[in-house]
């Protein structure tokens, strides 16, 4: 079974803090996404990863920055933590992504607040 | 723009009842589409995967048809139960990119 692991499952951070958010997967897979989901908003996606040192920016990227040093390691960093960046922030794994058969896989989340 | 889209937001339906939730979503050329479950403050897990060359797909009783042509794909629960309460999210995958519908609530009256 892939697993897909978060650092935290709750925190909680005051405002100008930086955060790091980290998600780890075992099973080798190219692509790596964070997500944020809001009420009434659906998931959003912040940034995807597709290889080791490549990002791309997705939906919503300002405010966030990402490293991705080893390929099963997808890290998500506030810079500046803000009141609005309070959310539920979801890690994602997927093997390619262009085959028709892949699925993407889900972390347990994090729910951050902000102070 | 890919967008996807779920209707209703919310569903309320009577324990052992049949029952289809929607998606649809506006670009056909997608790889495959993809059914979650997501409980309340847990992440997402997916149910079934329909390639896009494929009309259907089943897995106990839940069925997964895709028509892409109209850009639709519906989820069937059979008999539903108190467990299937939860959030289902459509999604679609195109490339290394994965579109989410808001969702939809469903809670099953006991």
């Amino acid at each position: 079974d892939v697993k897909v692991t978060q650092s935290s499952r709750y925190l909680v951070k005051r405002t100008g803090e930086k955060v790091f958010l980290e998600c780890v997967q075992d099973m080798d897979h190219e692509n790596m996404f964070w997500y944020r989901q809001d009420p009434g908003l659906g998931l959003r996606l912040i940034y995807f990863s597709y290889d080791v040192k490549m990002k791309e920016k997705g939906d919503i990227p300002e405010g966030y920055s990402v490293s991705r040093e080893k390929k099963e390691r997808f890290s998500l960093i506030l810079e500046s933590a803000s009141t609005n960046q309070t959310s539920m922030y979801l890690c994602a794994s997927l093997r390619s992504g262009r085959a028709l058969t892949d699925t993407q896989y889900f972390g347990p989340g994090t729910r951050l607040t902000v102070l | 723009k890919q967008e996807v889209t779920q209707i209703p937001a919310a569903l309320s339906v009577p324990e052992g009842e049949n029952l289809v939730l929607n998606c649809s979503f506006t670009d056909s050329a997608i790889y495959n589409l993809q059914w979650f479950r997501q409980d309340p403050g847990k992440g997402l897990t997916s149910l079934l995967l329909i390639q896009s060359s494929q009309r259907e797909q089943t897995s106990g009783r839940l069925n997964a048809s895709l028509d892409k042509s109209s850009g639709r794909s519906t989820l069937y629960i059979a008999a539903s139960q108190p467990g299937d309460s939860a959030t289902y999210l459509c999604a679609v995958n195109r490339d290394d990119k994965i579109i989410f519908g808001k969702g939809t609530r469903l809670h099953i009256l006991p």
